[in-house]
């Protein structure tokens, strides 16, 4: 299993400011992922974030909105730009190693409100 | 291209009775199975996996699920739930090849009273 540390956990920004979100894991991991879950809803993920290059976003996410950057095997940042009470949500890292007969492990999720 | 059902979005039910959650999915592809809980203010975590092999799989907290290929589904249960059982699930499925996507369902509210 992995230990995975996300800062902050909680925040609660103005609208058109900038939020950055870290994972942090405690060992080298294949994939990372982040999630949104927006209030009452189920996750939706937003990118896949790729060591070394740029990230692969799914339908709906943008770069612009949402770059992504991991630089190395355990670390990767979520920023949500521009913020509006629309992004007000959860946002959640995940991880998994390349070997398929296992899960998806998920930090503790940052708790972002927009006012 | 798959998608996840969870049929109900909120379940009440007494301490001590039990428990079914209930999950179905579709895909094209061979798919691997997971049911997943958040407790309040937390992240997820596992509760079992459905891979491959035996349709009964068992969890953790004394969670289990019965893989039905024919129904594809894959309902949780519990024979008898506890107050601490509260919490928000959910069902998840990933293609057993290809991209590691996982792709939820809506989540169903256990609601454990006393």
């Amino acid at each position: 299993s992995a230990v995975i540390s996300q800062k902050p956990s909680r925040d609660i920004c103005q609208r058109g400011t900038s939020l950055t979100i870290q994972c942090q894991v405690d060992s080298q991991v294949t994939m990372m992922f982040w999630y949104r879950q927006q209030p009452g809803q189920s996750l939706t993920l937003i990118a896949t974030a790729n060591q070394g290059s740029e990230a692969t976003y799914e339908s709906g996410f943008v770069i612009d909105k949402f770059p992504i950057s991991r630089p190395n095997l355990t670390f990767s940042t979520l920023t949500v730009s521009n913020m509006s009470p629309e992004d007000s949500s959860i946002y959640l890292c995940s991880v998994e190693w390349v070997r398929r007969n296992t899960e998806a492990f998920f930090g503790q999720g940052t708790r972002l409100t927009v006012v | 291209a798959q998608s996840v059902t969870q049929l109900d979005s909120q379940v009440p039910v007494f301490e001590e009775a039990p428990v079914e959650l209930r999950c179905n999915y579709s895909s094209s592809v061979s798919v691997y199975l997971f049911w997943y809980v958040q407790y309040p203010n937390q992240g997820l975590q596992l509760l079992l996996k459905y891979l491959s092999g035996s349709t009964l799989v068992k969890g953790i907290n004394g969670f289990e699920d019965e893989f039905n290929k024919s129904q594809t589904s894959f309902h949780l249960r519990k024979p008898s739930v506890h107050i601490s059982d509260t919490a928000e699930y959910f069902c998840a499925v990933s293609g057993t090849s290809g991209t590691y996507k996982y792709i939820f369902g809506t989540g169903t509210r256990l609601k454990v009273l006393a």
